[in-house]
């Protein structure tokens, strides 16, 4: 069975302050792909990234970067010089053959001025 | 281009009533899948279309729920008999048929059962 852990369920930041999100996932399948989404109060989601598990490079996408290791099964979300806009709960998903998503249980990220 | 789109946004209804809920996917997209999302939860998937079929309908919780896909676009989520259990915010999503590629989602329907 697949599980994914976002042990954090809110946090609470100062506008400009780095921040990062734990993601911590459990899969038996060799070929797996992971994604971050946020949910903004609005509450649609909305993707941010995928990763396949043969790719281990970290990605830097203008604030936001994000941290894969397969040694450890995380996957973690940095949010550069945060936003009071950013405030929003960001899940992180995995999928292996089957294409259904498993999701965490996600956090919260309060931002404010 | 259009994205993923549900109808009604929000539905109410009384214990023991039938519903429907409308997903039509984003153009081109053979594959779609339903997600259910209770309050401070991530989304549980439900089932997952690959044209007009279902190719997975393990996480539907009970004969209650079905779900259709006719001619490989829109879907239907039907519920018959609700339960004051089955309000969340039902999610739908598709994705081209490539393993593991991105999925799309709508903005979902609130679904209250009174």
């Amino acid at each position: 069975a697949q599980k994914v852990t976002q042990a954090q369920t809110e946090i609470s930041v100062v506008e400009k302050e780095d921040v990062t999100l734990d993601c911590v996932y459990e899969t038996r399948d060799t070929t797996y792909y992971l994604f971050w989404y946020k949910q903004p109060p609005s509450g649609e989601l909305v993707f941010l990234i995928r990763r396949n598990s043969f790719d281990e490079q970290n990605e830097i996408s203008g604030r936001y970067s994000w941290n894969f290791q397969k040694s450890t099964s995380s996957f973690n979300f940095t949010i550069t010089a945060s936003q009071v806009v950013d405030s929003a709960v960001y899940f992180c998903a995995l999928t292996g053959g089957g294409n259904k998503l498993t999701f965490g249980t996600g956090t919260q990220l309060k931002v404010e001025l | 281009g259009a994205g993923v789109s549900q109808t009604p946004s929000n539905k109410v209804t009384e214990k023991g009533k039938y519903v429907e809920l409308r997903c039509d996917p984003i153009s081109g997209h053979t594959a779609l899948y339903w997600y259910r999302q209770s309050l401070g939860q991530g989304p549980e998937f439900l089932i997952y279309f690959q044209g007009t079929g279902a190719a997975d309908d393990s996480g539907l919780p009970n004969d209650r729920f079905f779900a259709v896909r006719p001619e490989g676009s829109v879907s239907t989520l039907k519920i018959q008999r609700t339960e004051r259990g089955d309000s969340a915010v039902y999610l739908c999503a598709s994705s081209t048929n490539r393993m593991g590629d991105t999925q799309y989602f709508g903005p979902g329907t609130r679904l209250t059962v009174l």
